[in-house]
């Protein structure tokens, strides 16, 4: 079985100050790792995801994950965040490079950047 | 640039009715699934579907639901007599080949059934 955990609900941090949204996953086998946002009233966007390689992975707006695999994370990370940052982020893992193999998600971290 | 699209937004309905949820993946995606999140919790996996058959399914995805893909631009998600419990909002999402299988998802749609 696959589970990922997101510890925060909400983070709060001001704008221009680094952001960090943690997750750790527990997957059999090689984890694939994915990072999408959650506007109101708007589906999932996808922002980033770890397939393999270099463990740090960039994507959409800023935005970069590092896969740690000794200690079973990916957590997000942007450098200076911006108020339109503010979102519903979530994690998710599958365990198979394959199409059609379903995600699981965390439960959210909802952030909020105030300026 | 190409977005799953999924109507209606909300739907109302009535316990014991049926529904059907629709979704138009992206033109090029072979590969199709729902998903749904109940108010305060998780997304969770329904089901995924290639080919014209259900390539996985979860427990919730029980003989209450079916998918079908119609024709060659939408893809339905049917729940034959809903429940209370059912309601949630339900995404759509689709990948391909060329997004080294990345799933986009849809906007959803908010089912409430009364």
């Amino acid at each position: 079985a696959q589970s990922v955990a997101q510890p925060e609900d909400q983070v709060n941090v001001a704008e221009g100050n680094p952001l960090t949204v943690k997750c750790t996953y527990s997957v059999s086998g090689n984890p694939y790792l994915f990072w999408y946002v959650q506007y109101p009233n708007r589906g999932l966007q996808f922002l980033l995801k770890y397939i393999t390689g270099d463990n740090l992975v960039k994507g959409s707006y800023g935005f970069e994950a590092e896969f740690n695999k000794s200690q079973t994370s990916f957590h997000l990370k942007k450098p200076s965040a911006l108020v339109s940052d503010s979102a519903l982020y979530f994690c998710a893992v599958s365990s198979i490079k394959a199409a059609g193999n379903k995600l699981t998600f965390g439960g959210g971290t909802r952030v909020l950047v105030k300026p | 640039e190409p977005e799953v699209t999924q109507t209606p937004s909300h739907q109302v309905t009535q316990m014991g009715q049926e529904v059907i949820l629709r979704c138009v993946p992206i033109s090029n995606h072979l590969y199709f699934y729902w998903y749904r999140q109940i108010l305060g919790q998780k997304v969770e996996f329904l089901v995924s579907f290639y080919n014209n058959e259900i390539s996985e399914k979860s427990e919730i995805f029980d003989d209450q639901f079916s998918v079908e893909r119609p024709d060659g631009s939408n893809f339905t998600l049917k729940i034959r007599s809903t429940k209370l419990e059912d309601s949630a909002m339900y995404f759509c999402a689709s990948s391909g080949l060329e997004s080294d299988y990345t799933q986009y998802f849809g906007p959803g749609t908010r089912l409430t059934v009364l």
